[in-house]
């Protein structure tokens, strides 16, 4: 299964409501989950099976989505936000997507 | 607290072979299923191994093949990588991961990485 991130760069700003998403080439099962790789660090799961949100994330992340359409949400970005989101599709082997830069406006 | 370490790697010529570590601490590694991602320089991730918890299944990318090993030592806490016939396109960071709750196969905790150069 091959999946598609868009848009590959996103500006936002501070406060806004910011929505990523992802689009498998089959179907996912909602076995779909995001990751957020920040400068310099290995990445960090936000969320697993489509909606469920990783101990100690914050709630303002949130995904959503089935068959081959996926999102994730944030409902008011903040600076430290600022990283590279993946998303990863588990149901049919095991595949990232190419990635979302997002940057401040 | 979960964490996973990695060692091993470094700079090595075309055609070599390394063999990559990762030590686990903080969970009970033996009953979680494991996996190797890598990056290369400036691109995205890609996942390339994953061995069940039991080391009774392992899986890889079609990219590593016959060419990479994915083992664990359950009694050691210590999952392995190793890289056989390798590539300048195996230049990349390499991160070892534990397999969520259920299946295993997507990845909670990641280790910060280990990179390998593969360059004459």
């Amino acid at each position: 299964i091959q999946l598609t991130q868009s848009p590959s760069l996103l500006s936002a700003s501070v406060g806004d409501r910011v929505t990523l998403s992802c689009k498998g080439s089959q179907n996912i099962n909602n076995y779909l989950a995001w990751y957020q790789q920040k400068l310099g660090e290995a990445p960090k799961l936000l969320i697993y099976k489509t909606n469920s949100l990783q101990t100690g994330i914050p709630s303002r992340f949130s995904g959503s989505g089935s068959g081959t359409d996926y999102t994730l949400t944030i409902s008011s970005l903040h600076s430290e936000d600022l990283a590279t989101y993946y998303c990863y599709q588990y149901n049919n082997g095991w595949t990232f997507g190419g990635g979302t830069k997002l940057e401040l406006k | 607290e979960v964490q996973l370490v990695e060692s091993g790697g470094g700079l090595v010529q075309p055609g070599s072979s390394l063999k990559l570590s990762c030590v686990a601490s903080g969970f009970t590694f033996s009953s979680y299923n494991m996996h190797w991602i890598r990056q290369a320089p400036k691109k995205g991730l890609e996942w390339i191994a994953l061995i069940y918890y039991d080391s009774s299944n392992k899986y890889y990318a079609d990219s590593v093949k016959g060419r990479f090993t994915i083992s664990r030592d359950n009694s050691k806490n210590t999952l392995y990588l190793e890289m056989n016939s390798l590539r300048s396109e195996d230049t990349a960071m390499y991160y070892c991961a534990k397999g969520g709750y259920g299946s295993g196969y997507y990845f909670d905790y990641w280790g910060q990485g280990v990179m390998v150069t593969v360059s004459s």
